[in-house]
């Protein structure tokens, strides 16, 4: 199982948006509605972002939204603010009870 | 407050054997769906395998890499996850971390990491 592909690097100024692409095959990302986003800062564990394509954790900002078409799910953060600064994973349930990592996207706040 | 407690990382050689542990708090640990998540140092996640709670049989799966060389298991009455990994390769080096892994909201929760380094 081949990682997710996303953009190394994406950035935005404060107040900005941005979106991040996720692109997978039709065993993954276009099969099932099963995607989710994980915010990483450096030093720190993951935290979930966003689940089954598009819901969002109760403690996580709404200037946080997921989408997917086809092969291809994204995820979009509004309003960028400085503490928007991390790593971003996305993830997709595979089959077979397994799951895929994406290749991870560096955000820079500038 | 959920809590997810990793331990037994370390050094260990190519070919050698280590058990990690995860202890959590704060959730019905025994309805719980578990899974191990790695990253090696600068790199990117890579899920290692997940066990269900045993409510729907206690089954485990594994990522193609590790598979038929780790094994996850459960001690319900501890409240502890467990991974054991044998046959250790220099590319499983990194930090090992645990979450919890509820259907359709997968790693909700992760634990702080255990830092496994296979080198010689």
């Amino acid at each position: 199982q081949s990682a997710l592909t996303q953009p190394a690097s994406v950035s935005g100024s404060p107040g900005q948006s941005i979106t991040i692409s996720c692109t997978g095959t039709t065993s993954d990302v276009g099969s099932y509605n099963l995607v989710s986003w994980y915010q990483q800062h450096p030093g720190k564990a993951p935290k979930l972002m966003i689940y089954e394509v598009s819901k969002r954790p109760s403690e996580v900002s709404n200037r946080f939204s997921g989408s997917k078409s086809g092969n291809t799910a994204s995820l979009t953060i509004s309003g960028l603010q400085a503490e928007d600064e991390a790593d971003y994973y996305c993830c997709s349930y595979a089959g077979r009870s397994t799951d895929v990592f994406g290749t991870g996207t560096k955000v820079t706040v500038l | 407050e959920v809590q997810l407690v990793e331990s037994g990382g370390g050094s260990v050689k190519p070919g050698g054997s280590l058990r990690l542990s995860c202890v959590a708090s704060g959730i019905t640990f025994s309805n719980a769906w578990m899974s191990w998540v790695r990253q090696a140092p600068g790199k990117g996640l890579e899920w290692v395998g997940r066990i269900k709670s045993k409510t729907v049989g206690g089954t485990a799966d594994y990522a193609a890499p590790v598979k038929g060389r780790f094994t996850i298991s459960r001690d319900d009455s501890r409240d502890t996850l467990f991974l054991q990994m044998n046959s250790l390769k220099t590319e499983d080096t990194a930090v090992y971390y645990c979450t919890t892994d509820p259907p359709g909201r997968p790693f909700d929760i992760w634990g702080q990491g255990t830092m496994v380094t296979v080198s010689s």
